[in-house]
């Protein structure tokens, strides 16, 4: 059974600093994604990574995927308030089911 | 549409009672997905359809929870019974060929 698991699960930084959020996953995949959440609100795509090695850029956010490691990252360069929403990984279960995994989830709070 | 759209926005149940939920995905998408998310964390994947097939269940409490998509009707998911701990946002998501989905904003159930 693939489990997902994020770190940190709460992450609160300054303006203007980098920060890692880290998506671990259990068994073999090779469709992983990004997605972010404000608070009340739905899921909003920012990323999918679909082969080992894949690195993927918007603005301040980057992702990258080593599906060796089974290991994923969102990487925040200097951050802004903006930036503050809950971050989740979701991994593709394989062999064509469909059915995304996610991780519990990164409560991001940007501090001005 | 260009959106999956969800109703009701929120949706307040005795216990006991039935609960209906409903989901119109993005036109041309074949696959549709249930998840719940329970405590504003925690996705947990329940049913998806292609088209008007089940594709999996897996992750269906089948005794009182039961999904259809009907062709020219919206998605539904039932709940019959509800039960406190079945208080949760559920989110439908639709995607054109079961990879990139794409969410609705969800319905709040609140079972008192």
């Amino acid at each position: 059974e693939l489990k997902v698991e994020q770190n940190p699960l709460f992450l609160s930084m300054q303006e203007g600093k980098n920060y890692t959020i880290y998506c671990n996953y259990s068994t073999t995949s090779d469709r992983l994604y990004w997605y972010r959440q404000d608070p009340g609100k739905s899921l909003e795509s920012l990323f999918v990574l679909l082969s080992n090695g894949a690195v993927k850029q918007e603005g301040r956010l980057m992702a990258s995927l080593d599906t060796k490691a089974r290991l994923s990252t969102l990487h925040i360069t200097a951050a802004v308030h903006d930036l503050s929403a809950t971050y989740f990984c979701a991994v593709d279960e394989g062999s064509g089911t469909y059915k995304y995994i996610f991780g519990t989830g990164t409560r991001l709070k940007v501090l001005a | 549409g260009e959106e999956v759209a969800q109703t009701p926005k929120h949706l307040v149940r005795g216990e006991g009672q039935k609960a209906k939920l409903y989901c119109a995905p993005i036109k041309g998408h074949s696959y549709v997905f249930w998840y719940q998310q329970v405590l504003k964390n925690e996705f947990k994947f329940l049913i998806s359809f292609q088209n008007e097939n089940v594709f999996d269940e897996t992750g269906m409490p089948k005794e009182r929870f039961s999904a259809k998509c009907l062709p020219n009707s919206p998605c539904s998911l039932e709940i019959q019974a509800t039960k406190l701990e079945d208080s949760a946002v559920y989110f439908c998501a639709s995607s054109q060929l079961g990879e990139k989905l794409f969410f609705g904003s969800g319905t709040q159930l609140s079972v008192l």
